[in-house]
């Protein structure tokens, strides 16, 4: 059965630094996966997805993220972070491009002045 | 750019009840609904998947008699909770997968809270 693991529940980030948001997946083949965004009273966003090809992919908003065989992870990054990105992360793994997505259970970013 | 809705956003009701969730694609036609909950600090559970014009398929341990799932247009697919419990209280989320293609959006949410 597909996982996927977000180890860090809570990140606290300055703004204008870098972030990292980890994400650790199990799965049998090779995997869909996907990060999202959830503000409140918002639905979750699409941030970016990784099915095949290069294994670094950009997404909205300044993310990227970096798909690892060997580690099974697949990393957010953002080079600077602004105030309006604290939000909840979910990282998900598909078994296929667009049906069922299993979900970590999340990782809230708060990012301070 | 595409928009999924979902009414009511928050719903308190008395334990016992039905509440009916409706979650719309405002812009686009969906063959493909999916229904999560969502328990605070937790990952979105997928509860099942709603196909237009059949029957959803549930997961494992979802009952499909206390979750009622219609897919009767496009663009509507709507959750009904029967008598309903306070361990349903959980905020319940739709996803549509547009028509023919690979993209997919998540709908607002709705916050259930059974008294």
């Amino acid at each position: 059965a597909q996982s996927v693991t977000q180890p860090d529940i809570h990140i606290t980030v300055s703004e204008g630094a870098s972030l990292e948001l980890r994400c650790n997946y199990s799965y049998g083949a090779t995997p869909y996966l996907f990060w999202y965004v959830q503000s409140p009273g918002q639905g979750l966003q699409l941030l970016l997805k990784y099915f095949s090809g290069d294994t670094l992919v950009q997404g909205i908003k300044g993310f990227e993220a970096e798909f690892k065989r060997s580690q099974s992870s697949f990393n957010l990054r953002k080079p600077s972070v602004h105030w309006s990105d604290a939000a909840e992360y979910f990282c998900a793994v598909g078994e296929s491009g667009n049906e069922k997505l299993t979900f970590g259970t999340g990782t809230r970013l708060t990012i301070i002045p | 750019g595409a928009v999924v809705s979902q009414h009511p956003s928050r719903v308190i009701c008395k334990s016992g009840t039905s509440v009916k969730i409706e979650c719309r694609s405002l812009d686009f036609q969906a063959t493909t609904m999916f229904w999560y909950r969502q328990f605070p600090k937790q990952s979105l559970m997928l509860m099942a998947t709603s196909n237009e014009g059949s029957k959803a398929t549930y997961e494992q341990g979802v009952e499909k008699d206390k979750f009622l799932i219609n897919h009767a247009s496009l663009t509507l697919s709507t959750l009904t909770v029967t008598s309903a419990h306070p361990e349903d209280s959980s905020f319940y989320i739709c996803r549509a997968i547009k028509a023919g293609t690979d993209t997919q959006y998540f709908g607002p949410g709705t916050r259930l809270t059974v008294l």
